[in-house]
Protein backbone atom coordinates (compact mmCIF):
# COMPACT_ATOMS: atom_id res chain seq x y z
CA UNK A 1 0.00 0.00 0.00
CA UNK A 2 1.29 3.36 -0.75
CA UNK A 3 2.19 5.49 1.88
CA UNK A 4 2.45 8.98 2.84
CA UNK A 5 4.13 10.51 5.97
CA UNK A 6 4.69 14.05 6.79
CA UNK A 7 6.89 15.39 9.93
CA UNK A 8 6.44 17.35 12.17
CA UNK A 9 2.83 17.26 12.52
CA UNK A 10 2.74 20.66 13.51
CA UNK A 11 5.77 23.47 13.22
CA UNK A 12 5.79 26.84 15.21
CA UNK A 13 8.41 29.34 13.52
CA UNK A 14 9.44 32.84 14.74
CA UNK A 15 9.26 34.88 12.24
CA UNK A 16 12.57 35.09 9.98
CA UNK A 17 13.21 31.66 11.51
CA UNK A 18 13.66 28.98 8.54
CA UNK A 19 12.89 25.72 8.68
CA UNK A 20 12.07 22.28 6.29
CA UNK A 21 9.05 19.95 6.48
CA UNK A 22 9.67 16.74 5.82
CA UNK A 23 7.34 14.32 3.50
CA UNK A 24 8.37 10.97 3.16
CA UNK A 25 6.90 7.67 0.63
CA UNK A 26 7.07 4.30 -0.31
CA UNK A 27 5.58 4.19 -3.84
CA UNK A 28 7.52 2.80 -6.02
CA UNK A 29 8.27 4.05 -9.68
CA UNK A 30 7.16 7.74 -8.20
CA UNK A 31 5.00 10.13 -11.12
CA UNK A 32 5.29 13.20 -9.49
CA UNK A 33 4.80 14.20 -6.03
CA UNK A 34 2.70 17.30 -4.98
CA UNK A 35 3.03 20.16 -2.52
CA UNK A 36 -0.24 22.33 -1.39
CA UNK A 37 -0.96 24.75 0.72
CA UNK A 38 -4.41 24.28 3.04
CA UNK A 39 -5.65 27.66 4.91
CA UNK A 40 -7.96 27.08 7.11
CA UNK A 41 -11.64 26.58 6.07
CA UNK A 42 -10.46 26.67 2.72
CA UNK A 43 -9.77 24.01 -0.25
CA UNK A 44 -5.92 23.01 -0.76
CA UNK A 45 -3.88 25.21 -3.12
CA UNK A 46 -1.06 23.64 -5.61
CA UNK A 47 1.99 24.93 -4.72
CA UNK A 48 4.30 22.48 -6.79
CA UNK A 49 4.77 18.97 -8.64
CA UNK A 50 8.08 17.62 -8.64
CA UNK A 51 9.05 14.38 -10.78
CA UNK A 52 12.45 13.74 -10.36
CA UNK A 53 15.02 12.68 -7.64
CA UNK A 54 17.38 16.41 -7.56
CA UNK A 55 15.15 18.58 -9.05
CA UNK A 56 13.71 21.69 -7.14
CA UNK A 57 11.19 24.10 -7.44
CA UNK A 58 10.82 27.66 -5.75
CA UNK A 59 8.26 30.03 -4.84
CA UNK A 60 8.56 33.08 -2.92
CA UNK A 61 9.97 31.85 0.18
CA UNK A 62 9.25 28.32 -0.23
CA UNK A 63 11.39 26.18 -1.95
CA UNK A 64 10.99 21.44 -2.64
CA UNK A 65 13.18 19.55 -3.06
CA UNK A 66 12.83 15.71 -3.91
CA UNK A 67 15.13 12.22 -3.51
CA UNK A 68 14.20 8.68 -4.07
CA UNK A 69 12.56 8.55 -0.76
CA UNK A 70 11.48 12.19 0.24
CA UNK A 71 10.56 15.42 -0.42
CA UNK A 72 11.39 19.05 1.90
CA UNK A 73 9.71 22.22 2.13
CA UNK A 74 12.30 24.48 3.02
CA UNK A 75 10.59 27.98 4.00
CA UNK A 76 12.94 30.73 4.37
CA UNK A 77 12.68 33.52 6.46
CA UNK A 78 9.16 32.89 6.52
CA UNK A 79 6.53 35.28 7.41
CA UNK A 80 3.02 34.92 9.53
CA UNK A 81 1.13 34.73 6.01
CA UNK A 82 3.15 31.45 5.76
CA UNK A 83 1.17 30.07 8.51
CA UNK A 84 -1.04 27.20 7.02
CA UNK A 85 -1.09 23.28 6.83
CA UNK A 86 1.24 22.25 4.54
CA UNK A 87 0.11 18.34 2.29
CA UNK A 88 2.20 16.51 0.37
CA UNK A 89 0.41 13.89 -1.88
CA UNK A 90 1.82 11.35 -4.63
CA UNK A 91 -0.12 9.87 -7.19
CA UNK A 92 -0.59 5.74 -6.67
CA UNK A 93 1.72 3.30 -8.30
CA UNK A 94 -1.16 2.02 -10.65
CA UNK A 95 -2.38 5.55 -11.53
CA UNK A 96 -1.17 8.56 -12.32
CA UNK A 97 -4.06 10.53 -10.99
CA UNK A 98 -5.30 9.20 -7.91
CA UNK A 99 -3.61 10.85 -5.01
CA UNK A 100 -2.03 9.37 -1.64
CA UNK A 101 -2.22 12.75 0.95
CA UNK A 102 0.21 12.91 4.03
CA UNK A 103 -1.62 13.88 6.78
CA UNK A 104 -0.04 17.81 6.84
CA UNK A 105 1.97 19.62 8.88
CA UNK A 106 0.22 22.41 10.17
CA UNK A 107 2.72 25.43 10.48
CA UNK A 108 2.41 28.56 12.37
CA UNK A 109 5.16 31.85 12.04
CA UNK A 110 4.52 34.61 14.35
CA UNK A 111 5.53 37.79 14.38
CA UNK B 1 -11.98 32.29 -13.02
CA UNK B 2 -14.07 30.51 -11.18
CA UNK B 3 -12.75 26.75 -11.01
CA UNK B 4 -14.29 24.47 -8.86
CA UNK B 5 -17.25 25.24 -7.62
CA UNK B 6 -18.79 23.37 -4.46
CA UNK B 7 -22.58 23.99 -3.32
CA UNK B 8 -23.73 23.95 -0.55
CA UNK B 9 -20.82 25.62 1.31
CA UNK B 10 -22.55 24.19 5.14
CA UNK B 11 -24.99 21.73 5.71
CA UNK B 12 -26.13 20.08 9.17
CA UNK B 13 -28.14 16.51 7.97
CA UNK B 14 -30.46 14.55 10.68
CA UNK B 15 -29.38 10.78 10.59
CA UNK B 16 -31.17 8.77 7.47
CA UNK B 17 -31.19 11.62 5.51
CA UNK B 18 -30.10 12.19 1.77
CA UNK B 19 -28.33 15.16 0.01
CA UNK B 20 -26.25 16.30 -3.06
CA UNK B 21 -23.30 17.25 -2.84
CA UNK B 22 -22.77 19.41 -6.17
CA UNK B 23 -19.19 20.10 -7.90
CA UNK B 24 -18.88 22.29 -11.29
CA UNK B 25 -15.75 23.14 -12.97
CA UNK B 26 -14.99 25.23 -15.97
CA UNK B 27 -11.42 24.75 -16.52
CA UNK B 28 -12.59 21.26 -19.20
CA UNK B 29 -10.74 19.17 -17.25
CA UNK B 30 -11.80 15.30 -17.66
CA UNK B 31 -10.80 13.85 -14.23
CA UNK B 32 -12.68 14.76 -10.88
CA UNK B 33 -12.54 13.65 -7.67
CA UNK B 34 -14.32 13.44 -4.31
CA UNK B 35 -12.37 13.29 -1.19
CA UNK B 36 -13.13 14.11 2.45
CA UNK B 37 -10.93 15.29 5.62
CA UNK B 38 -11.25 14.57 8.96
CA UNK B 39 -10.32 16.88 11.50
CA UNK B 40 -6.33 16.60 11.37
CA UNK B 41 -6.30 13.37 8.83
CA UNK B 42 -5.02 13.73 5.28
CA UNK B 43 -8.11 13.72 2.53
CA UNK B 44 -9.54 10.42 1.64
CA UNK B 45 -10.59 9.22 -2.26
CA UNK B 46 -14.25 8.39 -2.07
CA UNK B 47 -15.24 8.63 -5.80
CA UNK B 48 -13.47 9.53 -9.06
CA UNK B 49 -14.15 10.15 -12.44
CA UNK B 50 -12.30 9.92 -15.71
CA UNK B 51 -14.94 11.01 -17.94
CA UNK B 52 -18.43 11.68 -18.60
CA UNK B 53 -19.94 8.12 -18.00
CA UNK B 54 -16.83 6.74 -16.16
CA UNK B 55 -16.57 6.70 -12.40
CA UNK B 56 -14.64 4.51 -10.04
CA UNK B 57 -14.51 3.91 -5.93
CA UNK B 58 -11.59 5.04 -4.40
CA UNK B 59 -10.70 4.24 -0.84
CA UNK B 60 -13.51 4.96 0.84
CA UNK B 61 -16.95 4.77 -1.02
CA UNK B 62 -18.99 3.14 1.45
CA UNK B 63 -21.82 5.38 1.93
CA UNK B 64 -21.99 7.63 -0.94
CA UNK B 65 -22.89 7.55 -4.68
CA UNK B 66 -21.56 9.68 -8.01
CA UNK B 67 -22.61 10.20 -11.56
CA UNK B 68 -20.89 11.89 -13.85
CA UNK B 69 -23.48 12.76 -17.21
CA UNK B 70 -21.09 15.74 -18.34
CA UNK B 71 -17.61 17.04 -17.99
CA UNK B 72 -18.20 19.88 -15.83
CA UNK B 73 -20.58 17.81 -13.13
CA UNK B 74 -19.95 15.56 -10.87
CA UNK B 75 -22.25 15.29 -7.91
CA UNK B 76 -22.05 13.48 -5.08
CA UNK B 77 -25.00 11.36 -3.30
CA UNK B 78 -25.24 10.46 -0.01
CA UNK B 79 -28.31 8.11 0.86
CA UNK B 80 -28.52 7.76 4.85
CA UNK B 81 -26.42 10.09 6.09
CA UNK B 82 -24.57 8.78 9.30
CA UNK B 83 -22.29 10.51 12.03
CA UNK B 84 -19.33 8.60 10.68
CA UNK B 85 -20.34 10.83 7.75
CA UNK B 86 -19.23 14.28 9.30
CA UNK B 87 -16.72 15.38 7.04
CA UNK B 88 -15.71 18.06 5.07
CA UNK B 89 -15.94 17.36 1.64
CA UNK B 90 -13.53 18.49 -1.04
CA UNK B 91 -14.23 18.03 -4.60
CA UNK B 92 -10.83 18.85 -7.15
CA UNK B 93 -10.52 17.89 -11.33
CA UNK B 94 -7.35 17.79 -13.15
CA UNK B 95 -6.14 16.75 -16.86
CA UNK B 96 -5.08 13.31 -17.75
CA UNK B 97 -2.01 12.25 -16.54
CA UNK B 98 0.96 11.64 -19.18
CA UNK B 99 4.48 10.33 -18.59
CA UNK B 100 3.73 12.15 -15.14
CA UNK B 101 1.14 12.99 -12.76
CA UNK B 102 -0.68 16.17 -13.39
CA UNK B 103 -1.93 18.68 -10.34
CA UNK B 104 -5.64 18.33 -8.98
CA UNK B 105 -7.17 21.80 -8.64
CA UNK B 106 -9.60 21.81 -5.06
CA UNK B 107 -12.62 23.29 -4.35
CA UNK B 108 -13.55 25.68 -1.11
CA UNK B 109 -15.08 22.29 0.48
CA UNK B 110 -18.24 21.59 1.95
CA UNK B 111 -18.77 21.03 5.60
CA UNK B 112 -21.25 18.67 6.76
CA UNK B 113 -22.25 18.06 9.79
CA UNK B 114 -24.68 14.79 10.81
CA UNK B 115 -26.82 14.65 13.99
Amino acid sequence: EDQVTQSPEALRLQEGESSSLNCSYTVSGLRGLFWYRQDPGKGPEFLFTLYSAGEEKEKERLKATLTKKESFLHITAPKPEDSATYLCAVPEETSGSRLTFGEGTQLTVNP
Amino acid sequence: NAGVTQTPKFRILKIGQSMTLQCTQDMNHNYMYWYRQDPGMGLKLIYYSVGAGITDKGEVPNGYNVSRSTTEDFPLRLELAAPSQTSVYFCASSYPPGAGATEAFFGQGTRLTVV
